[in-house]
């Protein structure tokens, strides 16, 4: 059974500083998503990681793959408060024939304060 | 309407009725699914439909029936359900045939069963 965990589950840190959420699965899988979830909304795209050593950037944002490790990373450069949400990782472990349903982390809750 | 729309968003059910959530996609996708959130669990894949076909059901109870008549509709039928099954029940869709495509998701149907 495939297992993704993500670390930590909560984070309160202060704009301007960086940091790094970690997601780690437990199948080998080089497919990999981040999401974003905003309170009472639904989940927002952020990133799709499809091979070992995928790095993808968005404004503060910049998301790896380590397929070997099972490891992806989200990190924060210089936060500001609009991107308090939660983050989360989900993995695919399916057959690859493009309809194959996401495991997913329990996320985490990121709050940046002023 | 653009992107995946979902009614009703909002939705309180007693224990013995009969209710359907819909979904629909208006962005050509071939793959639609069905997953629950709640606040207990992490996000939860319930079932993947790619062009018309059920392709998983994730041990899904059967007193959640899912039905897909095309590719853009997909309809969660709920009956006799349980307060536990309280959460938020999120629809997405992706490009079948596509490794690796990226969901997108819709805003959801909130459901409270008394």
């Amino acid at each position: 059974e495939l297992k993704v965990e993500q670390n930590p589950l909560f984070l309160s840190m202060q704009e301007g500083k960086n940091y790094t959420i970690y997601c780690n699965y437990s199948t080998t899988s080089d497919r990999l998503y981040w999401y974003r979830q905003d309170p009472g909304k639904s989940l927002e795209s952020l990133f799709v990681l499809l091979s070992n050593g995928a790095v993808k950037q968005e404004g503060r944002l910049m998301a790896s793959l380590d397929t070997k490790a099972r490891l992806s990373t989200l990190h924060i450069t210089a936060a500001v408060h609009d991107l308090s949400a939660t983050y989360f990782c989900a993995v695919d472990i399916g057959s690859g024939g493009g309809a194959d349903g996401l495991t997913f982390g329990k996320g985490t809750h990121l709050i940046i304060q002023p | 309407e653009t992107g995946v729309t979902q009614t009703p968003r909002h939705l309180v059910m007693g224990m013995t009725n009969k209710k359907s959530l819909k979904c629909e996609q208006h962005l050509g996708h071939n793959a639609m699914y069905w997953y629950k959130q709640s606040a207990k669990k992490p996000l939860e894949l319930m079932f993947v439909y790619n062009f018309k076909e059920q392709t998983e059901n994730n041990s899904v109870p059967s007193r959640f029936s899912p039905e897909c008549p095309n590719s853009s509709h997909l309809f969660l039928h709920l009956h006799t359900l349980q307060p536990e099954d309280s959460a938020l029940y999120l629809c997405a869709s992706s490009q079948g045939l596509v490794m690796g495509a990226e969901q997108f998701f819709g805003p959801g149907t909130r459901l409270t069963v008394l």
